[in-house]
């Protein structure tokens, strides 16, 4: 693993099931973030986590929730998904609040 | 409410020179960042402004105005693997990234 790494890449997914995006960086960072991105819209923050063992909501933290057992992975969970979550996926990491954050390759999610 | 405005799009000629424009209004200011990126792929870092003034990378260049909540990217000699989608975001208060919606460059031969 170098860097930041997503799965799955792509997925569809049937309404109304249970879904977790993984993600894993080895650069021990301590940030690390959940984005969403649409269409004409920015990235938009869902969740994100300071340090291992804490998170905190983003702007649009409605129907995901995170966990952060540990410095290098940040899943993210839909508990049941609805179309209005089709979307690109981006988790992100960051040495602290003050540096520049790096993202993984992205999970495109498709619920049907 | 914050709020990041960039050009939605912008065309330009291969070897010229543009600037793309990036203004905010946060809660607080700590730090602005251009990202670019290309079509289906993730974000990445160009550049990084605290302090008003001139940041020079190479052939991308970026400036902020903290008084004015005004910055711009300028990309020179312009390659066609420059055609891609850059990103402004502002570090805000709690240290969180506000992300414009980006301004998709196209660099026409």
């Amino acid at each position: 693993i170098a860097g930041i790494t997503q799965a799955p890449t792509s997925q569809i997914l049937a309404a109304g099931r249970r879904m977790t995006l993984r993600c894993t960086q080895d650069m021990r960072h301590n940030a690390m973030y959940w984005y969403r991105q649409d269409l004409g819209l920015g990235l938009r923050l869902i969740h994100y986590s300071n340090t291992a063992g804490t998170t905190g909501k983003g702007e649009v933290p409605d129907g995901y929730s995170v966990s952060r057992a540990n410095t290098d992975d940040f899943p993210l969970t839909l508990a049941s998904a609805v179309p209005s979550q089709t979307s690109v996926y981006f988790c992100a990491s960051s040495d602290s609040g003050h540096t520049e954050a790096f993202f993984g390759q992205g999970t495109r999610l498709t619920v049907v | 409410g914050q709020n990041i405005d960039q050009p939605t799009e912008m065309t330009a000629t291969e070897g010229a020179i543009v600037q793309i424009n990036c203004t905010y209004q946060t809660s607080g200011f700590n730090g602005l960042f251009w990202y670019q990126q290309h079509a289906g792929e993730a974000p990445t870092f160009l550049s990084y402004n605290v302090l008003d003034g001139l940041e020079e990378k190479g052939r991308f260049s970026s400036f902020l105005s903290r008084s004015k909540g005004y910055s711009y990217l300028l990309l020179k000699e312009l390659q066609m693997k420059d055609s891609a989608s850059y990103l402004c975001a502002v570090r805000d208060s709690n240290y969180q990234l506000i992300w414009g919606a980006g301004t998709k460059l196209i660099i026409k031969p």
